[in-house]
């Protein structure tokens, strides 16, 4: 299972668009990528999800390069209900489906 | 967390005792998984279960056994409980959200261990 790296921390303020970069530079040709979003004391949510190139929901946006090496999270005007931790994951969907979390990135967003 | 429930929400025990924390899903997917997040780290995969029936170890199994004897539930016991085991243990299944493939996490069990 590949292995990912993230910044341990980030600040913002609210109404900024917030960046989070992941490196994956061990990724498999069959691994997607999925990021996940934790409140304290809840379990982690899904976010968002991707292959490659680039990915948008209602919520954020998946940015992917063209050697899958890494990935970045957009979260457009972010408020103070953004402030969480938020993990980058690769895997691929075979029958297990095992996830491996790393520290994840813990984002505060400021008034 | 509808669609998976756990029990207790909270525990404390005693070094040495023994308990079973519970999972149960009412959504019909085949693979289960237990996870436990110490203070201020990720989540740690324990055990999963592929399917009804099977289970395969995690990153860190040591002191947890796992039981898969209906598709619903997925219970993980700790025979003789350690400090060390004081946690958050999350249980999750796979499913399907937005289309995609993920997992879907409980609430969790807050466990102390004295």
């Amino acid at each position: 299972l590949a292995k990912t790296t993230q910044p341990i921390s980030m600040d913002s303020y609210e109404g900024q668009e917030v960046n989070i970069t992941c490196s994956h530079n061990n990724i498999a040709t069959n691994d997607y990528i999925t990021w996940y979003q934790q409140f304290p004391s809840q379990g982690p949510r899904f976010i968002i999800q991707g292959y490659k190139t680039k990915v948008t929901n209602e919520v954020a946006s998946l940015f992917i390069p063209a050697d899958r090496k890494s990935s970045t999270l957009s979260l457009p005007r972010v408020s103070l209900s953004d402030t969480a931790v938020y993990y980058c994951l690769v895997g691929d969907m075979d029958s297990s489906y095992k996830l491996i979390f790393g520290s994840g990135t813990r984002l505060l967003v400021r008034p | 967390n509808a669609g998976v429930t756990q029990t207790p929400k909270f525990q404390v025990l005693k070094t040495g005792q023994s308990m079973t924390l519970q999972c149960a899903q009412d959504m019909n997917h085949n693979s289960m998984y237990w996870y436990r997040q110490d203070p201020g780290m990720g989540l740690r995969l324990i055990y999963y279960s592929a399917s009804e029936g099977t289970t395969d170890k995690g990153e860190v199994p040591n002191g947890y056994n796992v039981s898969r004897l209906n598709k619903r539930e997925f219970s993980l016991r700790l025979e003789s409980a350690a400090p060390s085991q004081t946690s958050v243990y999350f249980c999750a299944i796979r499913t399907h959200l937005q289309a995609q493939e993920t997992q879907y996490f409980g609430p969790g069990t807050r466990l102390l261990v004295l």
